[in-house]
């Protein structure tokens, strides 16, 4: 089955700084690739996402590269604010039901 | 998040109760699915239901037992669970069942004693 590996766990980066969350997938099936929000006390929310037959997709401060041949994908945060704040997950699916999530990235921005 | 619901948020249970977790959606989606969210583990995807029909069970054990009786309703029966079945559990929707944005609720934290 599909294995999405997701790096740093843990980012913690200052106010206006940029923050990249970098995963990976195995299944070459895949197309698409959603990028979710978690905040405390909530469930995920979806705050971007990008389908196989598109490199990247950009809104407002946040911004999605993909890589079809190298298998990866990535968040890009930037001018980042404390509200950031929060746990992200990437995810990716083939034509099946699930979405195959990484195992998150905390990310705290510090004033 | 007003879209997808989840009842109750918070839930202590014995290993011995019965109880269920309910999930409404507003959206007009037609595949409902639940997820179980532990301490640094990715989401598990447990049920898929679409059109009221369940599509996909990922090995479960029987102690979780799913009921969709329309497209605007999911609930999870519980029953016997073991300790290390705490968790958030995550209902979804989405329009289809394949390539769609899925759309979570808050979830239910559930604390198995």
């Amino acid at each position: 089955g599909e294995n999405v590996e997701q790096h740093p766990s843990t980012l913690s980066v200052q106010e206006g700084d940029s923050a990249v969350i970098k995963c990976t997938y195995s299944d070459s099936a895949s197309n698409y690739f959603p990028w979710y929000k978690q905040e405390l006390g909530k469930g995920p929310q979806l705050i971007i996402d990008i389908r196989s037959n598109v490199g990247e997709k950009k809104d407002q401060r946040i911004a999605v590269t993909l890589n079809k041949t190298a298998k990866h994908f990535s968040l890009h945060i930037t001018e980042t604010q404390p509200e950031d704040s929060a746990v992200y997950f990437c995810a990716a699916q083939n034509s099946g039901y699930a979405l195959n999530f990484g195992k998150g990235t905390s990310l705290l921005v510090t004033p | 998040e007003t879209g997808v619901t989840q009842t109750p948020r918070h839930l202590v249970m014995g290993m011995t109760n019965k109880k269920s977790l309910k999930c409404e959606q507003h959206l007009g989606h037609n595949a409902m699915y639940w997820y179980k969210q532990s301490a640094k583990k990715p989401l598990e995807l447990m049920f898929v239901y679409s059109l009221e029909e369940r599509v996909e069970n990922n090995s479960v054990p029987s102690r979780f037992s799913p009921e969709c009786p329309n497209s605007s309703h999911l609930f999870l029966h519980l029953h016997t669970l073991q300790p290390e079945d705490s968790a958030l559990y995550l209902c979804a929707s989405s329009q289809s069942s394949s390539g769609q944005t899925q759309y979570f609720g808050p979830g239910t934290r559930l604390l198995v004693l």
